[in-house]
């Protein structure tokens, strides 16, 4: 277990509809990444926070939002979905605050399926 | 443009073998390199992380090497076992950003 928690697990859904993803970090990592995974497809860095702050961005959509909260949880929210957008959706999280220093800590992701 | 390569194709190899995996990148200068594992359907477990001044780093059955004059990383798991098959991640930093990049990982099939 990485401590790193997602949910909802599994969620179907049908085009131009919108979800929201959740992930809590571990306890103590200021850093949350959100990445992608299609099918045979590797890993693609779609946006990261620290403490609040948006930090980095990948290849994300205008489409998709992210934010953290003072928590420290963070959402990814997708809108007008389409079926290319079905993927798995990892969260990560990391203890090394300011810099990109250091290992992450994967959930288990969320399985989006858009029908 | 910035690129991480991994061998696309499975390595398959017999037990009690050395399985090596490559990964090679360009335009890049990252200051650390990650090795994960990811079995399917769940998130990628790290494994390894080596700096850009150590040349060779060991855990047990495994072991990374890191070249950055070739820009390379090696990454071998010896006396592999059925239950090392998995596919294998390298992640480097974006230097002077946030972001960790993944390469597409190589399949790894140990036969028993």
């Amino acid at each position: 277990d990485s401590g790193v928690t997602q949910t909802p697990k599994h969620l179907i859904t049908a085009t131009g509809q919108r979800v929201t993803l959740r992930c809590s970090p571990r306890s103590g990592d200021l850093s949350v990444y959100w990445y992608q995974q299609s099918l045979d497809q590797g890993l693609q860095f779609l946006i990261q926070y620290y403490n609040g702050e948006e930090r980095a961005k990948g290849n994300i959509l205008e489409r998709f939002s992210a934010q953290q909260f003072p928590d420290l949880h963070s959402e990814l929210n997708l809108s007008s979905l389409e079926l290319g957008d079905s993927a798995l959706y990892f969260c990560a999280s990391s203890f090394k605050a300011l810099s990109n220093t250091g290992e992450l800590f994967f959930g288990e992701g969320s399985r989006l399926t858009v029908l | 443009s910035q690129k991480i390569e991994q061998n696309s194709e499975a390595l398959n190899i017999q037990e009690g073998k050395t399985a090596t995996l490559t990964c090679n990148y360009t335009n890049y200068s990252p200051a650390y390199l990650q090795w994960y594992r990811q079995d399917p359907g769940r998130g990628p477990v790290f494994l390894l992380l080596i700096r850009e001044n150590e040349k060779e780093k060991r855990k047990e059955r495994l072991k990374v090497t890191f070249d950055t004059t070739l820009k390379q990383s090696l990454f071998h798991i010896t006396a592999s076992q059925p239950a090392d098959s998995a596919t294998y991640l390298c992640a480097l930093d974006n230097t002077g950003g946030f972001k960790t990049i993944f390469g597409a990982g190589t399949r790894l099939f140990v036969k028993a």
